[in-house]
């Protein structure tokens, strides 16, 4: 089975702090998403990286980086915390160029932001 | 515009009985993708089931059963005899073209009532 692990499922920070959310995948999926989740507004993609190095903003990517140095792993990094980025933090994974193929999603972060 | 759109923010349902999920998209690419997922309270996102717009028959996964209607732009989730642990967040999505990237509709919450 597709297994994509997020370092934590909750994470409490102050304003003004970096914080690193991090994700692992095991199945060698090219492809890693970051996604951000609020209550009525579905999932929104921040960042998505097709390859180690290569990474490509989504619909909401200010306030956000993200680092790809190994294929198995897509961080995403929140250079100065607002209160403002309190939310639900999802990744995925697919592979490259197969339609038919879904993402597959970690358990989720929650971050609240204080 | 949007581009996937569930209109029932939330359902009740009783349980044993069959639930209908609305999902109509919007997309001028004649090759697409849909999907469905799952999201319970604990936060995972589980992948249900997928559609290819040059896919001959509705998709079907044990329960679940997917009522595409093409020239509509409909992708309705059908889960026959509902079980209490359907009740959850069901989002959902659409790939276009061969963009890795799916995009999301808002949800629909789905309350299973013994």
């Amino acid at each position: 089975d597709v297994k994509v692990t997020q370092s934590s499922r909750y994470l409490v920070k102050r304003t003004g702090e970096k914080v690193f959310l991090e994700c692992v995948q095991d199945m060698d999926h090219e492809n890693m998403f970051w996604y951000r989740q609020d209550p009525g507004l579905g999932l929104r993609l921040i960042y998505f990286s097709y390859d180690v190095k290569m990474k490509e903003k989504g619909d909401i990517p200010e306030g956000y980086s993200v680092s790809r140095e190994k294929k198995e792993r897509f961080s995403l990094i929140l250079e100065s915390a607002s209160t403002n980025q309190t939310s639900m933090y999802l990744c995925a994974s697919s592979f490259l160029d197969r339609a038919s193929q879904p993402q597959h999603f970690g358990d989720g972060t929650r971050l609240s932001i204080l | 515009a949007q581009k996937i759109t569930q209109t029932q923010p939330g359902m009740f349902v009783q349980e044993k009985e069959a639930v209908t999920l609305d999902c109509t998209y919007d997309t001028s690419d004649p090759s697409y993708g849909l999907f469905w997922y799952k999201q319970p309270s604990s936060g995972e996102m589980i992948f249900l089931i997928y559609q290819g717009s040059y896919d001959q028959q509705n998709a079907t996964e044990g329960r679940y059963s997917l009522n595409f209607q093409k020239a509509r732009k409909s992708a309705n989730l059908v889960i026959s005899a509902s079980q209490l642990g359907d009740s959850a967040m069901y989002f959902c999505a659409m790939r276009e073209g061969r963009d890795d990237k799916i995009i999301f509709g808002k949800g629909t919450r789905l309350h299973i009532l013994p």
